[in-house]
């Protein structure tokens, strides 16, 4: 039968404006998180990483922040760009004997210049 | 380019056959991992090698297997092909053993026919 795509969900912003992406992970115990972007045709690139003994880390117009009560992850880009148009993904990892690594579904950020 | 290099770019074949897909890391990596992206089930880890060892184990089917081989090589073998397995294939490495930050291939498109 058919396969039925994930509906991505989708954030259109201005050149220049600032950027939030949001992800919702699923395990409290996660100490790890990663963001990713994915160009179209390419494979996920790593952004940025934060730890869960963080709630906050910057990068080159880059910020990831981290609220560990709801169980949310944010990446803010500062003055996006048209190069940022591509697929974010978050990233949560179980470290220790679990050793685990889940993907978010992702969400695709469109630049309208 | 991310130094992960996946071959071949494409792979088009029927249901019930087997295939392999080679991924070479990026020099000096010695952790090898694999995903698979289909449009309903979003990017999925599979399984990751670390110097030629299993380290960890995903949603990976019992009709694939992997292994990593002294010179860090690593293969993705897929058998008993099913229309569903049609996806994105990605193979990532990084230094290290834990799953930090990856640097991944370009992917191999496998078609199910």
């Amino acid at each position: 039968g058919e396969s039925v795509g994930l509906h991505l969900p989708t954030l259109s912003v201005q050149e220049g404006d600032n950027s939030i992406i949001n992800c919702a992970y699923s395990n409290s115990a996660s100490d790890y998180f990663i963001w990713y972007k994915q160009e179209s045709g390419k494979g996920p690139q790593f952004i940025i990483d934060i730890r869960s003994n963080m709630d906050k880390r910057q990068g080159q117009r880059v910020t990831v922040l981290l609220n560990k009560t709801v169980k949310h992850l944010s990446l803010q880009i500062a003055a996006t760009q048209p190069g940022d148009s591509a697929v974010y993904f978050c990233a949560e990892i179980l470290g220790g004997a679990t050793n685990k690594l889940i993907f978010g579904t992702g969400t695709l950020l469109a630049v309208q210049p | 380019d991310s130094g992960v290099t996946q071959t071949p770019k494409h792979l088009i074949t029927a249901t019930g056959q087997r295939v392999t897909l080679r991924c070479s890391p990026r020099s000096g990596d010695l952790s090898v991992y694999w995903y698979q992206q289909s449009l309903d089930q979003g990017l999925q880890f599979l399984i990751q090698y670390y110097n030629g060892e299993e380290r960890a184990k995903g949603n990976i089917l019992e009709r694939f297997s992997a292994q990593q081989f002294p010179d860090l090589h690593s293969e993705l073998n897929l058998s008993s092909l099913e229309l569903g397995d049609s996806a994105l294939y990605f193979c990532a490495s990084s230094t290290r053993g834990g799953f930090e930050p990856q640097h991944f291939g370009d992917g191999t498109r496998l078609s199910i026919l």
